[in-house]
């Protein structure tokens, strides 16, 4: 099935520091990556919306200049989460929607395994 | 904008006991996914609903797209320990696979040997 790989899957940081989360389709190609953030036990609330070779799309309430969304190629997007502060803790979860065709499949959008950054 | 609501939010069961879940939307969904999360984790795809009153078996999962456009429902029967995560029941408003989507709330689940 298709892979999506999210890196690093735990990161601390020093308040201030500014911290990048890589999100790869490794055997697809996506168009359009999204960005989640998930507090415990709560839903996943969508950030961002980045498409391959544009500007991403925030949902509102979310800091563009906070969280830098970058979707250079079709199989990679990062998200850079800058001048982290303690409230940025969060599990932040990239997803990607694959192009038509392939994968094969009904279903086209796959979830990474996620971040915890934790910022001290 | 859509909303989600689903429930229960969590529930303790003993092992082999059945369980049902559901969510109920504001607005007409034109897809249904049911997704369950293990700590640390990403969500895991376990069925996808196009049609509605469309019913779907995975294993011991059983869900239902509802008539209406604005529900649908999580079976697992024979609950066992590794069912233990966090469901969530996401929707997409979109005619097609690529809209973005609206998840739930969640359902927390436990179940004791």
């Amino acid at each position: 099935g298709a892979v999506v790989s999210q890196h690093p899957s735990r990161v601390i940081c020093k308040s201030g520091t500014s911290v990048k989360i890589e999100c790869r389709s490794l055997d697809f190609q996506a168009t359009t990556m999204f960005w989640y953030r998930q507090f415990p036990k709560k839903s996943l609330m969508l950030m961002a919306t980045s498409n391959e070779g544009s500007k991403a799309t925030y949902e509102q309430g979310v800091e563009k200049d906070k969280f830098l969304i970058n979707h250079a190629s079709l199989t990679l997007s990062t998200l850079t989460v800058t001048s982290a502060h303690p409230e940025d803790s969060s599990f932040y979860i990239c997803s990607a929607r694959a192009r038509p065709g392939a994968p094969a499949t009904n279903e086209k959008l796959f979830f990474g395994s996620g971040t915890q950054l934790s910022v001290l | 904008g859509q909303q989600l609501n689903q429930s229960p939010q969590s529930m303790f069961i003993q092992e082999g006991e059945d369980v049902s879940m559901n969510c109920t939307s504001s607005s007409i969904f034109n897809t249904w996914l049911w997704y369950k999360q293990d700590p640390g984790e990403g969500p895991v795809l376990l069925i996808a609903l196009y049609k509605a009153g469309e019913l779907t078996s995975n294993g011991r999962l059983t869900a239902q797209f509802g008539i209406t456009r604005k529900d649908s429902f999580l079976n697992i029967s024979a609950s066992i320990p590794s069912d233990v995560g966090i469901y969530f029941c996401a929707g997409r408003a979109g005619g097609t696979s690529y809209g973005k989507l609206t998840f739930g709330q969640g359902t927390i689940l436990t179940v004791h040997p």
